[in-house]
């Protein structure tokens, strides 16, 4: 699976939009993007993912570049609740194995 | 659904104690898996099972167990217990092993494992 990278961290005013970038350079054609959020040591929990379109659910919107290179998550409206550590995952077609890296920590400011 | 559930929430050990971690999830899912993640880290993969009967080594399997024997659990086991092991422990799942098919893993509420 393509390695990914995130920033460390990063903060958004409650209300914004918050966008989330990850890299992935090395992504081949049949792998897909994922992300999850860990709230305070909680269980992961999953957001969204796409392959090469633009993906869109109640939880947030997934914009991958057309070379599939990079890819930006995001929050349209964030709250306080959206505090948590966000992972950007590559994950091959028929692969169930998902590989964490330190993810994004962002914090919703009020 | 209950989802995927974790019992216990929290344990303290001694060093080589042994003990299960237990699994169990309702929704029919085929493939389940163990992660542990230590403070500040990301989650790395135990060991997962693609289903009943079949189970294999993650990243770092090393001091620990598992076996499949029906869909709904899927049990850890440490057999003789370290200080290193001292961590969280999530338990996921997921419906389908089979390729071609993207799908979301459910991940349950964690054990919190301490060993002195």
């Amino acid at each position: 699976d393509a390695k990914t990278t995130q920033p460390t961290s990063m903060d958004c005013a409650e209300g914004r939009a918050a966008n989330l970038p990850c890299n992935h350079s090395t992504i081949s054609g049949n792998e897909y993007v994922y992300w999850y959020r860990q709230i305070h040591s909680q269980g992961p929990q999953y957001i969204i993912h796409g392959l090469k379109n633009n993906e869109t659910n109640e939880m947030a919107s997934l914009i991958i570049t057309e070379d599939r290179k990079s890819s930006t998550l995001i929050l349209p409206h964030a709250t306080l609740r959206d505090t948590a550590v966000y992972y950007c995952i590559v994950k091959g077609r028929g692969a169930q194995k998902l590989v964490f890296g330190q993810g994004t920590r962002l914090t919703i400011n009020p | 659904n209950a989802g995927v559930t974790q019992t216990p929430k929290f344990q303290v050990l001694k060093t080589g104690q042994s003990m299960t971690l237990q699994c169990a999830q309702d929704m029919n899912h085929e493939y389940m898996s163990w992660y542990r993640q230590d403070p500040g880290m990301g989650l790395r993969l135990i060991h997962y099972s693609v289903g009943a009967g079949i189970t294999d080594q993650g990243e770092v399997p090393n001091g620990y167990n598992v076996s499949r024997s029906t869909t709904e659990d899927f049990p850890l086991r440490l057999l003789s217990a370290a200080p290193s092991q001292t961590s969280v422990y999530f338990c996921a799942s997921s419906y389908s092993r089979l390729a071609g098919i993207a799908d979301t893993q459910y991940f349950g509420p964690g054990t919190r494992l301490t060993v002195l």
